[in-house]
């Protein structure tokens, strides 16, 4: 069982709010990732991070920004929300080297009003 | 670039029925391939995987073999359970520190 976690795993918020998205894993991983699924299913690569002060833009661009202060801690903050940000919100984790299997959080479902 | 292609779905069946979700990837070199499954309101969880061609990943009664020649990584099943009714997403990563590239999921539904 993984040992990664994702807070709140549902937000409805109003257009203009800031939000963050909080993600966190005790498996010591220093390689983690955040993804954007769309209500078809598909899977995009936002941001990722090989470890403490590492970001990565990902595949898609987002209007998120990230941070990674601690190993543990992998939070993305939305500034400005919009309804085009309406999306669930995938974080995960693996080692670096090996990099054999990413480890998915639940998710956090996005709902902007 | 680097690319899954899987088959579109929904993907409806009868319980015991046999279950084949077709992948195929296109990579410069040669990938290790995985098969992720998402079940109703979780993340994704680690399937079966495979690093090298010919081999065969297999978990939980699911089987995908790596064929090279044919550039394919088809998810198969003798008899479904209701139980994996879910989304499953074909996925491949070229060198052990290059982020996965998913196909975009095919969603399986079993009835009783």
């Amino acid at each position: 069982e993984a040992d990664i976690y994702q807070t709140p795993r549902y937000l409805v918020i109003g257009t203009g709010k800031k939000i963050t998205l909080e993600c966190s894993q005790t498996m010591g991983h220093d390689k983690m990732y955040w993804y954007q699924q769309d209500p078809g299913m598909e899977l995009h690569l936002i941001h990722y991070s090989y470890g403490v002060n590492s970001t990565e833009k990902g595949d898609l661009s987002s209007e998120s920004t990230v941070s990674r202060i601690r190993t543990e801690h992998f939070p993305l903050t939305l500034e400005s929300a919009r309804p085009s940000h309406t999306s669930q919100y995938l974080c995960a984790s693996s080692e670096v080297h090996s990099g054999e299997t990413q480890y998915f959080g639940p998710g956090t479902r996005l709902l902007v009003l | 670039g680097d690319s899954v292609t899987q088959m579109e779905g929904p993907v409806t069946l009868s319980e015991e029925a046999f279950l084949t979700i077709n992948c195929t990837y296109t990579a410069t070199g040669y990938p290790s391939l995985f098969w992720y499954v998402q079940y109703p309101g979780e993340g994704l969880q680690l399937l079966l995987k495979a690093t090298k061609a010919d081999d065969k990943g297999s978990n939980k009664g699911f089987e995908a073999t790596y064929r090279k020649e044919t550039t394919s990584f088809h998810l198969e099943k003798g008899s479904v359970q209701v139980s994996d009714s879910a989304v499953y997403f074909c996925a491949l990563r070229m060198g052990s520190q290059g982020n996965l590239i998913f196909g975009k999921g095919t969603k399986l539904s079993v009835k009783p």
